[in-house]
């Protein structure tokens, strides 16, 4: 089934530690996002991606770091810098076809402990 | 930039109709989506919108597009359970670059 997969859906960290999460499409998809979504709050666009070894910054970039070596996969780091990361990461792709919708994983809980 | 806003919470009993609304600014805007997230998940797509049409419906869902007021409604008739909820309006320029709204929180009372 074509789909977009995040693991591990739970995560734990601590402090100090860098951690990377997964997110790999077989949708055959150019551009992908990584979110944030804190309790009670909306998507907040951390990086994205339109094409392979390109990336740009989001509204939320400051303390992560991206790759995107292959069209299937945009793994996200989430660094010690980043000085708050406890929230809940959500993956997305979209094709370059007009019209077409953003497909998203089923997110990843980041905890640091 | 573009903004999307959307009230945060909505009550509905049972059986009733639920309508969700959005607001957005940027008038280039060329498809709005509704998106359903239910807890712990990700985000499913419930409709999609052309920024050329004014109504859309499938099954129990109707979406309605006031461009010249930049507002969009989606109507969930005969409100279930299973639709309890936060629903998302995004809007997107260009089919790549989403604009997501703070999300709205539907709560279905018995």
């Amino acid at each position: 089934d074509g789909g977009i997969t995040q693991s591990p859906k739970y995560l734990f960290r601590k402090e100090g530690q860098n951690v990377t999460l997964s997110c790999e499409q077989n949708l055959n998809h150019d551009a992908m996002y990584w979110y944030r979504q804190d309790p009670g709050q909306g998507l907040r666009l951390i990086y994205y991606s339109q094409i392979v070894n390109d990336f740009q910054k989001g509204d939320i970039a400051e303390g992560y770091s991206v790759s995107r070596e292959k069209k299937e996969s945009f793994p996200l780091t989430v660094t010690s810098a980043q000085k708050n990361p406890t929230a809940f990461y959500l993956c997305a792709s979209s094709g370059t076809i007009v019209n077409t919708e953003a497909f998203f994983g089923q997110g990843t809980r980041l905890t640091v402990v | 930039g573009e903004d999307v806003e959307q009230s945060l919470f909505l009550s509905v009993r049972e059986g009733d109709s639920s309508v969700i609304n959005c607001t957005y600014t940027d008038s280039s805007s060329t498809y709005l989506y509704w998106y359903k997230q239910e807890p712990g998940a990700g985000l499913q797509l419930l409709t999609y919108i052309f920024s050329n049409m004014d109504m859309k419906q499938d099954q129990r869902l109707t979406v309605l597009l006031n461009k010249k007021d930049k507002h969009l409604s989606l109507r969930i008739a005969d409100t279930q359970t299973g639709d309890s909820a936060i629903y998302f309006c995004a809007e997107s320029r260009n089919g790549q670059n989403f604009v997501f709204g703070p999300g709205t929180r539907l709560s279905v009372l018995p």
